[in-house]
């Protein structure tokens, strides 16, 4: 079956530091991957996507590589600020079959920013 | 900018008692889940609706739990009798698919959630 597995967290950087949170998968096929954002009390929010090997997805200064060779996707951000602090999910889909798009998330990891 | 609409957004009940939830999708999104989310942890799936039909429903607990999505749209997901480990928060997610035959992927727009919480 499908599995997610993220770095575990508290992460804790002061402004302006490099992010880096690690994501690996297990999948059959060739899923789609996906960065999810969590502020608290709120629902998850898309970060980025990616639906194949080696595609860049990119947001708000966010990035993730699509990795097949390593099964990898992890999150990375130059520089962060006080307001990326959130929860953020990796997680994965694939479309085949009647899964239509059913996914599956990693545990989250908390990222704290001070200023 | 259209949202998936759920309510309440929260909820305090006794065990025993019975609990709904609501979710509104996005228009024209075919496919609705139920996500259950526990403090520290990632949602996993409940059930997953395409049009009215249930696609999915592995993980969800038919004892107590039950949903619906009559006319394919707005759905409704029931605990009958809620017990303690169900306070968690409740997500509802709907998608569209996008790319071409072969490639196709499912991007989920979720709602803010309902946090329940069983005394």
């Amino acid at each position: 079956g499908n599995s997610v597995t993220q770095m575990e967290g508290p992460v804790t950087l002061s402004e302006e530091a490099f992010l880096t949170i690690n994501c690996t998968y297990t999948a059959t096929g060739y899923p789609s991957l996906f960065w999810y954002v969590q502020y608290p009390g709120e629902g998850l929010q898309l970060l980025l996507k990616a639906t194949k090997a080696d595609d860049k997805g990119s947001n708000k200064g966010f990035e993730a590589t699509y990795r097949k060779e390593t099964t990898s996707f992890h999150l990375e951000k130059g520089s962060v600020q006080v307001s990326d602090s959130a929860v953020y999910f990796c997680a994965l889909n694939n479309a085949g079959g009647t899964s239509y798009g059913k996914l599956t998330f990693g545990q989250g990891t908390i990222l704290t920013v001070h200023p | 900018e259209a949202e998936v609409a759920q309510s309440p957004r929260y909820k305090i009940t006794e065990k025993s008692q019975a609990v709904a939830f609501w979710c509104d999708p996005i228009s024209g999104h075919a496919t609705l889940y139920w996500y259950r989310q526990i403090l520290g942890q990632g949602p996993e799936l409940l059930v997953q609706f395409q049009d009215e039909s249930v696609v999915d429903d592995s993980q969800l607990p038919k004892d107590r739990f039950s949903a619906e999505r009559l006319k394919g749209v707005d759905s409704t997901l029931k605990i009958q009798p809620a017990e303690l480990g169900d306070s968690a928060m409740y997500l509802c997610a709907s998608s569209y698919p996008t790319g071409t035959s072969g490639r196709i992927s499912y991007e989920q727009y979720f709602g803010p959630g309902t946090r329940l919480t069983v005394t």
